[in-house]
Formats: structure tokens, sequence, C-alpha cells
């Protein structure tokens, strides 16, 4: 069973360009999340959804940011007219069950950089 | 929803010490705690959980009791080694899964 797996690992996007970030969940889950991670900083909350439905997008900007999990494929996090700060690795998790009592399984992450 | 106070980093060690980080949550009901540790370069990875009160996650030596009354969830290793230089966060389940800001953790030989 693979694990969650993200691509491409490293992306380098120029200013105004579109990024798009990939997230395959493990097999048998239908859970996603999404953050964004500075250099020594923690991890930011950006959205959770589930199959197909945005649970929770509280986390994410009100422009440029989008995600999508469609019912085949891969789960996308999509950054329109990217900006030198945007510039940062962004991971995906994924778990079987609701966040309250089911580990998440994490990818290798993205690491954007916009020049 | 449900959050977590980490003990704040750095944290520098010696290689053998005893480790101690400091985790305490609120929470509605009881959910599962958990420990993720994230390596250099690397996505979180799950270190220990325990779902109940009283419960003991263990793993690498590493150990944590779900402790309902103080409401803390502490991470102990009695002896840490260089390989264990990672950053730490405590989690306990929420609608949502967030983490705080976690514990860096420094090993030195």
């Amino acid at each position: 069973n693979a694990g969650v797996m993200q691509n491409p690992r490293h992306l380098v996007r120029r200013r105004g360009q579109e990024a798009r970030l990939r997230c395959s969940p493990m097999k048998g889950h239908s859970h996603v999340y999404w953050y964004r991670q500075l250099p020594e900083e923690g991890l930011k909350f950006m959205v959770y959804l589930q199959k197909e439905n945005i649970i929770d997008e509280s986390g994410m900007p009100k422009e440029r940011f989008s995600a999508e999990f469609p019912k085949e494929g891969p789960s996308i996090l999509r950054i329109q007219q990217v900006v030198r700060g945007d510039s940062a690795a962004y991971f995906c998790a994924s778990s079987q069950g609701q966040p309250r009592n089911t580990e998440a399984f994490f990818g290798q992450g993205t690491r954007l950089t916009v020049v | 929803g449900n959050s977590v106070t980490q003990m704040e980093g750095p944290v520098t060690l010696s290689e053998e010490a005893f480790l101690t980080i400091n985790c305490t949550y609120t929470a509605t009901g009881y959910p599962s705690l958990f420990w993720y540790v994230q390596y250099p370069g690397e996505g979180l990875q799950l270190l220990l959980k325990a779902t109940k009160a009283d419960d003991k996650g263990s793993n690498k030596g590493f150990e944590a009791t779900y402790r309902k009354e103080t409401t803390s969830f502490h991470l102990e290793k009695g002896s840490v080694q260089v390989s264990d230089s990672a950053v730490y966060f405590c989690a306990p389940g929420n609608e949502k899964l967030t983490f705080g800001t976690g514990t860096r953790l420094t090993i030195i030989p």
C-alpha cells in the first residue's frame, strides 16, 4: 500500500504563473488535508476535503487559492498568479476516517519556489 | 475546537539525556491524542497515539500517557539519540486536523 504521494516534489514558477500541486491519498482514504509550511515554522492548516466536498477551508486565502478532491484522481491545490510570498513547502495528508480519532499520513511535500 | 499548548523550543540536549516535551490540551469530549514527528526535509509521521484516558502510547522508546485530570499528554524518552533530532507536534484529534507550532529538538553528540 503506497503512502501519500505528492508531486512534483519541487516546483519553480515565475511570478504571475499558475502552480498546480497534486496529492494522491493512501488507498481507501477519503479525507484529505493541505498545509503550508515556511522554513523553521509550524504547519498552517489550509483546507480539509472529503471526496468532492470541501469540509473546511478556513485556512485558505480568499483569492488565488483553490482546492479540489474529485471523485476520480488526486486532490489538487491550485495557486493562480503566484507571488514571491507563496514560496513555501506544501504538505498533503490523508486519513481513513474523521480526524478526531484517526491518524493521518503525510506526503513528502511539494517545495514551491516563486522567482 | 480542540487546541494544544506545547512546550516552546528549541530544545537542545546531549545524547543519552532524558527528554520531556510538555503538552496540555483543551478538548470537547475525549478525542484521541497524537504525537507526530517531522524529520528534516520530510512530512509529518505519527510517532504515537492514545485513544482514551490513562492509555499510554509508545514507540521507538518514546512514551506519552493520556491524562484526563491534568489534560496533558507529555512526551518522554529515557535516553535520546542524535537521530531523534526533529520537530515534534502534539495534537488532540479535532474537527479538521490542526497542529501547533511544534517543538524543535536538537540532540548533540
